[in-house]
């Protein structure tokens, strides 16, 4: 069964700062991934996805990650972090089976 | 383009209570919608499939006969809690799929008194 981890459930960073947040995943084939952000009582609103090709992925808001099928991951990566970018941070892997990690909640330190 | 909404954002009911939760695709036909819930603090976890025309798919542990699911339309997918309890207090959010991508709605957040 195809399964999300995020090993971070927190992290601080200051502002101007670079910024990685990690996500493992597991699946049989090759995987569609996705990481998402949610401010406090929103929805979630997409940041990047890979489905296959180029495997440094570019999204909004600055942010990038990069799919290693060797280390199953697809960590998401900003070079310097926004006061606006305090928010909870979800990987997901699949499609209609999409799965969901624990998530990342971001704190940006002034 | 591809903008899901859900209505209401925010209800309160009373215990013993059923209260309806619409999800519309707004500017594309989606074949699958989905429904999840979201605790405080914690991630989405997904309720149900629901395929346009036919009956839905619940995840394991999900009482089929307490979320009532309707996806009448290729816009229009409905999550009805019924007898609610306080328990079922949470973040619901829907998305609707055209292929491999979803797109998610804002949330309802049902608190149940």
């Amino acid at each position: 069964a195809q399964s999300v981890t995020q090993p971070d459930i927190h992290i601080t960073v200051s502002e101007g700062a670079s910024l990685e947040l990690r996500c493992n995943y597991s699946y049989g084939a090759t995987p569609y991934l996705f990481w998402y952000v949610q401010s406090p009582g929103q929805g979630l609103q997409l940041l990047l996805k890979y489905f296959s090709g180029d495997t440094l992925v570019q999204g909004i808001k600055g942010f990038e990650a990069e799919f290693k099928r060797s280390q199953s991951s697809f960590n998401l990566r900003k070079p310097s972090v926004h006061w606006s970018d305090a928010a909870e941070y979800f990987c997901a892997v699949g499609g209609n089976d999409m799965r969901f990690g624990a998530g990342t909640r971001l704190t940006v330190k002034p | 383009g591809a903008v899901v909404s859900q209505h209401p954002s925010w209800v309160i009911c009373k215990s013993g209570t059923s209260v309806k939760i619409e999800c519309r695709s707004l500017d594309f036909q989606a074949t699958t919608m989905f429904w999840y819930r979201q605790f405080p603090k914690q991630s989405l976890m997904l309720m149900a499939t629901s395929n346009e025309g036919s009956k839905a798919t619940y995840e394991q542990g999900v009482e089929k006969d307490k979320f009532l699911i309707n996806h009448a339309s290729l816009t229009l997918s409905t999550l009805t809690v019924t007898s609610a309890h306080p328990e079922d207090s949470s973040f619901y959010i829907c998305s609707a799929a055209t292929g491999i991508e979803q797109y998610f709605g804002p949330g309802t957040r049902l608190t149940v008194t």
